[in-house]
């Protein structure tokens, strides 16, 4: 258990309207990573954070932004959500030592 | 620029019998890392294996084995004697390093696999 949750789960929306995803984490770990799951085009990165205030864009960063004011938390914020950004949202940490990712349970989003 | 290539998109097999999955990367990096997750029904991503560049020997876990070879940019996944609990969908991701020590993954598109039994 890598002490990673996402909120909320579950969430379905308006075009137009504003999403926050949240994701914290229990273990103080540097690296955290938006991505976001669709069929037929696996896992993308949506944003990335190497730390408090430093975070860059991944392949789909269009239309998302990200904020890190503490270690522990990594908001994902749609500013005006599109029926094309439905999606299962996942979060992820890498440990400073190895390389792998490990990830929160998702968060499933409709946007209608 | 970077890619994994999963060709398999679904695969059926008989309970017990064996199965491997294909994963094909594309680096220009020297050092990189792959690695394969495993995606059950319950839809969390569970971490299977991690390989670095440097390191083609094969690696057995169970019934599970990776083949790695650099010749062919191949990672490939082998399930042996196929159990009902391997139907998942599996996806091969490659890291390649960055100058902020992310190391972003990049995953192919996946195998569905269903073990029939």
């Amino acid at each position: 258990d890598a002490g990673i949750t996402q909120s909320p789960r579950h969430k379905v929306t308006e075009t137009g309207t504003p999403v926050t995803l949240r994701c914290h984490q229990t273990e103080n770990h540097r690296y955290m990573y938006w991505y976001r799951q669709d069929p037929g085009h696996g896992l993308r990165l949506i944003h990335y954070s190497y730390g408090v205030k430093d975070t860059d864009k991944g392949e789909v960063s269009d239309g998302y932004s990200v904020s890190r004011s503490k270690t522990e938390d990594f908001l994902l914020t749609l500013e005006s959500a599109t029926s094309s950004q439905t999606s299962v949202y996942f979060c992820a940490i890498r440990p400073t030592v190895g390389n792998e990712q490990y990830f929160g349970p998702g968060t499933r989003l409709t946007v209608t | 620029a970077q890619k994994v290539t999963q060709a398999q998109t679904e695969i059926s097999v008989v309970e017990k019998e064996d199965v491997t999955l294909d994963c094909v990367y594309e680096t220009r990096d020297t050092t990189y890392y792959l690695f394969w997750y495993k995606q059950p029904p319950s839809g969390e991503l569970v971490f299977l294996i991690r390989r670095n560049s440097f390191d083609e020997q094969n690696e057995i876990s169970g019934r599970y084995s990776w083949n790695f070879q650099k010749s062919t940019s191949s990672f490939n996944f082998t399930i042996t004697a196929s159990q009902v609990v391997d139907s998942a969908v599996y996806f091969c991701a490659l890291s390649e390093l960055d100058q902020t020590g992310a190391n972003n993954l990049f995953f192919g598109t996946g195998t569905r696999l269903t073990v029939i039994p």
